[in-house]
Parts: structure tokens; sequence; C-alpha cells
């Protein structure tokens, strides 16, 4: 059981908009920078957004993030084939001083 | 460009020691903070350790705490990971990943880049 709940599993047909959410807790995502990773099978993840709502260079701007109390979420706007991957949030504990990820959402396109 | 390669994973009684080293290039290796994170096959990710730059600050997962040991050498531009009394469960694929810049608290940190792992299998 992650500390970060997300949803095992979501998705959508090419265009549509998919928004993933991380709920977390007052010592964790409330307190801290949630950070988006992108993983596609066999390979490492990659940073998609951090500190909440930034997006590094070359990540398409369909992506966004954005938080909100105790819960942040990853929309991705126009879905493209080339988005099915596994999503991960992250952030800063404070109780457990360490970092917490989410277990992680399948996007799938139909 | 920025990379990170990992090595030392292999197979591994429980009971048994690992080192896993990272080597960084086309960054300033000693400006940065650095982290651990693996991956069971098929499964989500879970941060292991963090180190800051200087190595001032550390932090471990309470699932390795006491058995693992995070260190760095600046002047190697490297990473290290030293496993101790492994277990089955320790059998992951090992990621290192860089932090932020090491004037920025670990906490605040994002994970990027991140090496290609490597893996450690812990089986009798």
């Amino acid at each position: 059981q992650s500390v970060l709940a997300q949803p095992p599993s979501a998705s959508g047909t090419p265009g549509q908009r998919v928004t993933i959410s991380c709920s977390g807790a007052s010592s964790n995502i409330e307190s801290h920078n949630v950070n988006w990773y992108q993983q596609f099978p066999g390979a490492a993840p990659k940073l998609l957004i951090y500190a909440n709502n930034g997006r590094p260079s070359g990540v398409p701007d369909r992506f966004s993030g954005s938080k909100s109390g105790t819960s942040a979420s990853l929309a991705i706007s126009g879905l493209q084939s080339e988005d099915e991957a596994d999503y991960y949030c992250a952030a800063w504990d404070d109780s457990l001083n360490g970092l917490v990820f989410g277990g992680g959402t399948k996007v799938t396109v139909l | 460009e920025v990379q990170l390669v990992e090595s030392g994973g292999g197979l591994v009684k429980p009971g048994g020691s690992l080192r896993l080293s990272c080597a960084g290039s086309g960054f300033t290796f000693s400006s940065y903070n650095m982290n651990w994170v693996r991956q069971t096959p098929g499964k989500g990710l879970e941060w292991v350790s963090s180190i800051s730059g200087g190595s001032v600050y550390i932090y471990y997962a309470d699932s390795v705490k006491g058995r693992f040991t995070v260190s760095r050498d600046d002047a190697k531009n490297s990473l290290y990971l030293q496993m101790n009394s492994l277990r089955t469960e320790d059998t992951a694929l090992y990621y290192c990943a860089r932090g932020g810049d090491s004037k920025i608290l670990i906490r605040s940190n994002s994970f990027d880049p991140w090496g290609q792992g490597t893996l450690v299998t812990v089986s009798s």
C-alpha cells in the first residue's frame, strides 16, 4: 500500500483529456512539492512535471500538473498513442523523513 | 550530455553483500544531490536513499536503514550503495538518479535524469 494513492489505470481515446490523481496527506503533498515521472516499458523513469506544475524542457505542453491541499493531479490534454506509459507521483514525507512514490498509474490509449 | 551509468548488480544469497556504483558524467557531480531508487520487476518505484552534495545530509528508507550505506566520491564523479544483510525482498532494479543542486534541500528535489539501472537478485 503506497503512501500516495494513485488509480492503477486510466484510459482515453486519442485527443481526449485524461487526469490522474495522487492523494496524500498533510505530511507530504500539502507540505512539499509534487513531481511526476513517466516510464515506458523497459525504460528508466523520466521527469515529467517538477515542483507541482513545472515542465522540463522538451516535455510537451499537453502535460500539466496541479496541486491543491493534500492532492495533486497530472493532466494529459490531447491524448496521443505515444503517451501510453506508467505515471508516478512523488513527494517528500515529513513523518517518514523520506521520499514517497505513488503506486503508479498505467495509461492506455484506446 | 548528462549521463548516469550504474554497475555492480548481480546474484547474491540472502544475508550477503553487494556494492552498487553509479558513474556520472556531463555535469558537475559534486554540485548535485544524488539518489537511489529501486523497482521490483513489474512493480512500482521505491525510494531507497539520498545524499546531499558534500555528504552533509543522508537519508534512507526505513526498509533499508541499518543495512544499506550510501556514499559518494566527488573526485571520481561516483555514487555508491553498499548493501549488507540482503533479503529476498531487496531483489529489484536499482536506479541512480540526479537530484537538484546541492544548495536546494533534498526534500525539494526532483530526479532528473535517471540511469538505466542495475539488477540485484537476492536468492538462494
